[in-house]
């Protein structure tokens, strides 16, 4: 079967640094997406990797390790406005992007 | 770039009623569009792809008589819910992707029609 694991919740100091873990188990590879969603809001796009490494934009930066099924969002300079949910969705075979529940970030100040 | 529009932002109904959503791509062409549903602190749940000129395509257990989905033309998608119930309010999100985008099918989401049906 098709799933993705992220923490449920996480809570971070404003201005630290905080790593989202994921790994995903799917039917072929074509990538994987980090998107944010604030609440009561749709998604929106940070990131997109298709190859082994680290993407780096901005405050935010997304690495993928293809073999081991893992990746991670990593955000520097926490603000309190990054308080959402982020959601890991690899892309299967068939360009299907496959969903988790997100994992909900908490920033204190 | 690429912005995608829903209308109705949030739409509340009676029983029994139908309800159509709008989802327009604004500065693009979409090749696909989707359609999502998501309850309260769950994940997002597709319900259909739909691509433009063809009958959409329902994933399993969503039922394509109750959620009727218009793709008329590469810039705008319908989603009818019909004879909406109480179970049927949820948020509703589209999303738009094109397909000649190289490797990147990045799906551009529409802002979400929240759907209460009392």
């Amino acid at each position: 079967g098709q799933n993705i694991d992220q923490p449920t919740e996480m809570t971070a100091t404003e201005g630290a640094i905080v790593q989202i873990n994921c790994t995903y188990q799917t039917s072929g590879f074509n990538g994987l997406f980090w998107y944010q969603q604030h609440a009561g809001e749709a998604p929106t796009f940070l990131s997109y990797n298709v190859l082994d490494g680290l993407e780096e934009k901005g405050r935010f930066s997304s690495f993928l390790s293809r073999s081991k099924g893992y990746s991670y969002l990593l955000l520097k300079e926490l603000q309190m406005k990054d308080s959402a949910s982020y959601l890991c969705a690899p892309m299967d075979s068939n360009y299907q992007l496959i969903w988790g529940a997100g994992t909900k970030l908490i920033i204190k100040p | 770039g690429a912005v995608v529009s829903q209308h109705p932002s949030r739409v509340i109904c009676k029983s029994g009623t139908s309800v159509k959503i709008e989802c327009r791509s604004l500065d693009f062409q979409a090749t696909t569009m989707f359609w999502y549903r998501q309850f309260p602190k769950q994940s997002l749940m597709l319900m259909a792809t739909s691509n433009e000129g063809s009958k959409a395509t329902y994933e399993q257990g969503v039922e394509k008589d109750k959620f009727l989905i218009n793709h008329a033309s590469l810039t705008l998608s319908t989603l009818t819910v019909t004879s909406a119930h109480p179970e049927d309010s949820s948020f509703y999100i589209c999303s738009a992707s094109v397909a000649d985008r190289g490797f990147s099918y990045e799906q551009y989401f529409g802002p979400g029609t929240r759907l209460t049906v009392t």
